[in-house]
C-alpha cells in the first residue's frame, strides 16, 4: 500500500521567514503526490501536485514543493510565510485500486506563523 | 465551473438516532465521488468512495453506510449512530478518467451526544 508521513505534528514560523512543511512517501511504482490545505472548519483546499517533470512544482499561493526521489520527499515550501498561511496541511499519496483511484493522506501538520 | 456542496452544515444528534448526510456536484458528468471523516481536526480517514450510480467501495467496516442515488449526489446514512461516529465529515470529488486531484466540500460537523 501507498503511504505518506508527515513527521512535525506543528511548525511554527515567524511572519516573513521561509515556511517548509515536510512530507516522506513510501509508494511501489511511480508516486503521484499532492499537497492540500484546511483552514478551521473548512474543507481541504488543493494546493499543487506532482505527477511527472520538474522536480519542483509551482501551486496556489505562493507555495511550491519539491520532489526528492532518493529522499523519496516532497516538502512543501513558502519563501515568506504570512499570518494568514496558518492552517492545517496535508500531504497525499494516490492509490490505485480494483475500484478505482483514491488518495492516502498523511496525519497534518499543523503551521502557525506568527507575527 | 463545477461546486460541491453539503448539508447539514452542522447537525447534533443523540445516540441511537439515524444519520442521513448529503453531497451534489454541480457542472459535472460521472464524478468519482469521497466520503471522508476527520475526527479531533487531524486526519482524514476515507470511508466511502464511488465512480458511478450504485457502485459504493467501503474502506472502513462501521457503522455507516453510503448510497448513491443519482450521477451528482453521494449520501451517507447511519441507522444508529455511536457516541464515536462524531467527527467531521467531507465529501469530495474528481472528474472521471480526468486530474487526480479530488476537490472537498465544506463538510458537516457532526455532534453525537
Amino acid at each position: 500500500a501507498q503511504s505518506v508521513a508527515q513527521p512535525e505534528d506543528q511548525v511554527n514560523v515567524a511572519e516573513g521567514n521561509p515556511l517548509t512543511v515536510k512530507c516522506t512517501y513510501s509508494v511501489s511504482g511511480n508516486p503521484y503526490l499532492f499537497w492540500y490545505v484546511q483552514y478551521p472548519n473548512r474543507g481541504l483546499q488543493f494546493l499543487l501536485k506532482y505527477i511527472t517533470g520538474d522536480n519542483l512544482v509551482k501551486g496556489s499561493y505562493g507555495f511550491e514543493a519539491e520532489f526528492n526521489k532518493s529522499q523519496t520527499s516532497f516538502h512543501l515550501k513558502k519563501p515568506s510565510a504570512l499570518v494568514s498561511d496558518s492552517a492545517l496541511y496535508f500531504c497525499a499519496v494516490r492509490e490505485v485500486s480494483a475500484a478505482g483511484n483514491k488518495l492516502t493522506f498523511g496525519g497534518g501538520t499543523r503551521v502557525l506563523v506568527k507575527p | 465551473s463545477q461546486t460541491i456542496h453539503q448539508w447539514p452544515a452542522t447537525l447534533v444528534q443523540p445516540v441511537g438516532s439515524p444519520l442521513s448526510l448529503e453531497c451534489t456536484v454541480e457542472g459535472t458528468s460521472n464524478p468519482n465521488l469521497y466520503w471522508y471523516r476527520q475526527a479531533a481536526g487531524r486526519g482524514l480517514q476515507l470511508l466511502f468512495y464511488s465512480v458511478g450510480i450504485g457502485q459504493i467501495s467501503s474502506e472502513v467496516p462501521q457503522n455507516l453506510s453510503a448510497s448513491r442515488p443519482q450521477d451528482r449526489q453521494f449520501i451517507l446514512s447511519s441507522k444508529k449512530l455511536l457516541l464515536s461516529d462524531s467527527g467531521f465529515y467531507l465529501c469530495a470529488w474528481r472528474p472521471a478518467g480526468g486530474p487526480l486531484e479530488q476537490y472537498f466540500g465544506p463538510g458537516t460537523r457532526l455532534t453525537v451526544t
